[in-house]
């Protein structure tokens, strides 16, 4: 079981590029979600998703998009980078479904630089 | 201000000594309380969970919910350099799936 995939671990972008952040999980869970982590200030949710073809917006979303065509996978687009997207980025999933099942599976992370 | 409080840190304390964590929050509504561990460049993993007020034990770690004070805490007895990490609170309601997170406190175990 490989859990939560995500590539590349890093990345360094110039500003005004794109690029697509990868994620795939293979637990068949619902619910996936895309976080931003920056030092000292803890985890800031981008999008989530309830299943597939369905997403919604974050705290941040603002600079990214996504899609869920599959249960699987879940990438996050940036479009057009600027510095201030310069961050780590978790991917996670979670069964959504019953409260005992609560704990979220993160992926390694994605350094993204943008310069 | 925040839904969710934690002091940042670092806190260093010395091998084998009683660690407390601890978060506070403003939402009355939240029921569901996690402790996640997050080692350096590595994702956060969920460490404990607990549902509205009380205790829960697990080996060394030891979650506790007070509602009354919005106040919980995260105790780990005879604590190892293997510790050393950064402990993120999180929280939750009953309408949705989705985590209220603290900022991290990061944890130093010297040998």
């Amino acid at each position: 079981n490989a859990g939560v995939t995500q590539t590349p671990k890093f990345r360094i972008l110039k500003i005004g590029q794109s690029m697509t952040l990868q994620c795939a999980q293979d637990m068949n869970h619902n619910y996936m979600y895309w976080y931003r982590q920056d030092p000292g200030m803890g985890l800031k949710l981008i999008y989530y998703s309830v299943g597939a073809g369905i997403t919604d917006k974050g705290e941040v979303p603002n600079g990214y998009n996504v899609s869920r065509s599959t249960t699987e996978d879940f990438p996050l687009r940036l479009e057009l980078a600027a510095p201030s997207q310069t961050s780590v980025y978790f991917c996670a999933s979670s069964p959504g479904q019953g409260w005992e099942d609560y704990g979220y599976t993160f992926g390694s992370g994605t350094r993204l630089t943008v310069v | 201000q925040k839904e969710v409080e934690q002091d940042p840190g670092p806190l260093s304390v010395p091998e084998g000594a009683i660690v407390s964590l601890n978060c506070t929050y403003s939402n009355s509504a939240f029921q569901y309380f996690m402790w996640y561990r997050q080692y350096s460049r590595k994702g956060p993993e969920l460490l404990m969970y607990t549902y509205s007020s009380g205790n829960k034990e697990d080996g060394r770690f030891t979650a506790q919910v007070d509602k009354s004070s919005k106040y919980i805490s995260l105790f780990i007895r005879d604590s190892q350099p293997s510790d050393s990490a950064t402990y993120l609170c999180a929280m939750s309601g009953d309408s949705n799936y989705q985590l209220i997170w603290g900022a991290g406190t990061k944890l130093i175990i010297k040998p």
